[in-house]
């Protein structure tokens, strides 16, 4: 089973405050380094798929960066509004004899914006 | 709307009972997922099946079956040999191969074994 590792596990941020947090994958059979937001109560959503050394994303206030050569992603959230409150979970896609759609994820970072 | 369906959201079950778990998808997706969910862990992935007719396990596949006789359904079932049954169980389905194919999921069951 690979390891996908997210830090910090939890976060309190003031409103308006930036803010970001880490995955660390393996970084052998690198395919694809998915982020999904999951609001409670609602069903996960993806954020960015990213599959380049050096990848960044953007999405409004949100951003990610990839190193797959280290193994890690960093999701950065500039200005952090209440809405922003949500797990975050990074995904790592490997290459694998069946194909390459097997997601593992890592555990999440449980993000708290406080007005 | 295009999208993923679960049924039920709540379920409650007997220990020793089998259940099976719905999950529906008209977004004409190839691929589909079943995930577990246990508090402090990450999704876990227990089957997927990437075309009609096939599946494979996943991580946790022990004391679960599945199905997928149609693109659009992959009903998953919690057999009495899965030893702790309760948990979130989250469906996902993608269009298919390719490194850039997001999941999209469902709203997910909970099911509570007493």
């Amino acid at each position: 089973i690979l390891n996908v590792e997210q830090s910090p596990q939890s976060l309190h941020v003031q409103e308006g405050d930036s803010t970001n947090f880490t995955c660390s994958f393996p970084s052998s059979n690198f395919y694809a380094l998915h982020w999904y937001r999951w609001e409670t109560a609602k069903s996960p959503e993806a954020l960015f798929v990213m599959t380049l050394n050096g990848d960044e994303k953007k999405k409004g206030r949100i951003s990610a960066t990839l190193n797959t050569k280290e193994g890690y992603s960093y999701l950065y959230i500039k200005g952090s509004q209440p809405e922003d409150s949500a797990t975050y979970l990074c995904a790592f896609k490997g290459l694998s004899n069946f194909g390459n759609e097997k997601l593992t994820f890592g555990t999440g970072t449980r993000l708290t914006i406080i007005p | 709307d295009g999208g993923i369906t679960q049924s039920p959201k709540y379920l409650f079950r007997k220990e020793g009972q089998n259940v099976t778990l719905s999950c529906e998808q008209n977004l004409n997706h190839d691929a589909m997922y079943w995930y577990r969910q246990d508090p402090g862990q990450g999704l876990r992935l227990i089957y997927y099946s990437q075309i009609v007719n096939d599946f494979q396990k996943g991580d946790i596949a022990e004391g679960y079956s599945v199905s997928r006789e149609k693109k659009e359904s992959f009903p998953l079932t919690v057999t009495s040999a899965q030893k702790n049954p309760t948990a979130f169980y989250l469906c996902a389905s993608s269009p298919g191969q390719g490194a850039r194919n997001e999941q999209f999921f469902g709203p997910g069951t909970r099911l509570t074994v007493l």
